[in-house]
């Protein structure tokens, strides 16, 4: 069965300090992994997927197959930034499966 | 205004009265999906329809039932099996090429009078 953990529920970083928000999974497949952010009164939109390699919003995410991780960076927070961050799988059926949700709050 | 459209976006339920949850989008998907958000748990997938007249269960069906009639609607009935309704419901479609692209609209809350 299909895992994906986020151990942190709340992360606070001041603004201009690198942020790196935690994703782990477990799934015997070949993972397609992405990350969907919620800022405040907006829908949950994707952010970046690990497939396309890009830098959104200056974020980055690389899977590491070997630690089982999608772990995602900004080497300098911004206000804006302050949001719910998911991490999702792509299981087999072309569903996303979620975890929990890191909420990431960037102090002026 | 495309995408998807959610609503209402609050909606109260009495004790033992099913009450549906509406989702409609102009987007021409055809995979369409619900997902329940609790603080703490994330999005756990409710039902899905890949294609109109057909969806499955997805992880937390029970309580839960779905129609696809229509390429553009894939509403949401919340039953009174559903003992612990109150949550954010999302829903949110697929295009063709999407893989784990989604497109979410501004949810529903939920609670119990």
């Amino acid at each position: 069965a299909q895992r994906v953990t986020q151990p942190e529920k709340l992360l606070s970083v001041f603004k201009g300090a690198p942020v790196e928000l935690k994703c782990n999974y477990s799934y015997s497949g070949s993972p397609e992994l992405f990350w969907y952010v919620q800022y405040s009164r907006q829908r949950l939109q994707l952010l970046l997927r690990h497939i396309s390699r890009e830098s959104i919003k200056g974020f980055t995410a690389d899977l590491n197959k070997g630690e089982t991780s999608f772990h995602l960076k900004k080497p300098f927070a911004q206000e804006e930034d302050s949001a719910m961050y998911y991490c999702a799988l792509q299981t087999g059926a072309n569903n996303l499966f979620f975890g929990t949700g890191t909420r990431l709050t960037v102090i002026p | 205004d495309g995408g998807i459209t959610q609503s209402p976006k609050y909606l109260f339920r009495k004790e033992g009265q099913n009450v549906t949850l509406s989702c409609e989008q102009n987007l021409n998907h055809d995979a369409m999906y619900w997902y329940r958000q609790d603080p703490g748990q994330g999005l756990r997938l409710i039902y899905y329809s890949q294609i109109v007249n057909d969806f499955q269960k997805g992880d937390i069906a029970e309580g839960y039932s779905v129609s696809r009639e229509k390429k553009e609607s894939f509403p949401l009935t919340v039953t009174s099996a559903q003992k612990n309704p109150t949550a954010f419901y999302l829903c949110a479609s697929k295009p063709p090429e999407g893989g784990g692209i989604q497109y979410f609209g501004a949810g529903t809350r939920l609670s119990v009078l």
